[in-house]
């Protein structure tokens, strides 16, 4: 399969709710990365982590190396939140990521 | 604040012609990668390097090279540009003293017509 799988692909959320994302890996990782990828294409680093989890306002994100996923959840969500959001593993120490397809998420008023 | 830069930002180009990326980076990392993004997907990598005078092939290196001549520069190249390499180029930078978390360009938008 796909080393790094993403779900769900698409996710519509109004605004206020909570949510979560999901990768799951082929393989032991290293590292995950988790970005936001805003409507000018631009990709904005949410979280790096190599292990545990990292809180920073209203996102939350897991590591877990052991049993090879990363969560991403998003609490009262924001029409700001909108965009293409996509994680990135790291299996050596070459830094060589490998990415995720993306969740389009959609937030509505 | 340290930064990934890349140039053109937007090119067109015609099949057959060479076409040139550029991307410099003030992290001073030794790491360099290229990826490209294709609509709906995430990004792929095709060139890497450890460190000035390197480039290693990533996972589609196929119609292109790759040159570092410094530190700070990396430059992807398509010798024959071709419509099925147009496409969201990605330069990145990063090494073992950022724990290899990767640091992003803005991405340049080519169109080979």
């Amino acid at each position: 399969g796909m080393p790094v799988e993403q779900n769900p692909p698409a996710l519509s959320l109004y605004e206020g709710a909570d949510s979560g994302l999901r990768c799951n890996f082929s393989t032991t990782m290293k590292s995950v990365q988790w970005f936001q990828q805003n409507h000018r294409g631009r990709l904005i680093t949410l979280f790096y982590l190599a292990q545990g989890t990292k809180e920073n306002g209203r996102l939350k994100s897991t590591f877990n190396s052991k049993e090879r996923y990363s969560t991403l959840h998003i609490k009262d969500a924001q029409l700001e939140d909108s965009g293409t959001y996509f994680c990135a593993a790291e299996g050596t120490n070459t830094g060589k990521l490998t990415f995720g397809d993306g969740t389009v998420l959609t937030v509505k008023p | 604040e340290a930064a990934v830069t890349q140039s053109p930002r937007n090119k067109v180009a015609v099949t057959g012609g060479k076409v040139t990326l550029s991307c410099n980076q003030t992290n001073n990392h030794n790491n360099m990668y290229w990826y490209r993004q294709d609509t709906g997907h995430g990004l792929r990598l095709i060139h890497y390097s450890y460190g000035a005078g390197s480039t290693e092939k990533g996972d589609i290196p196929d119609g292109y090279k790759a040159s570092r001549p410094s530190q700070e520069n990396f430059s992807l190249i398509l010798e024959l540009a071709t419509p099925s390499q147009t496409s969201v180029y990605f330069c990145a930078s990063g090494d073992a003293q950022s724990s290899y978390e990767q640091y992003f360009g803005p991405g340049t938008r080519l169109t080979v017509l």
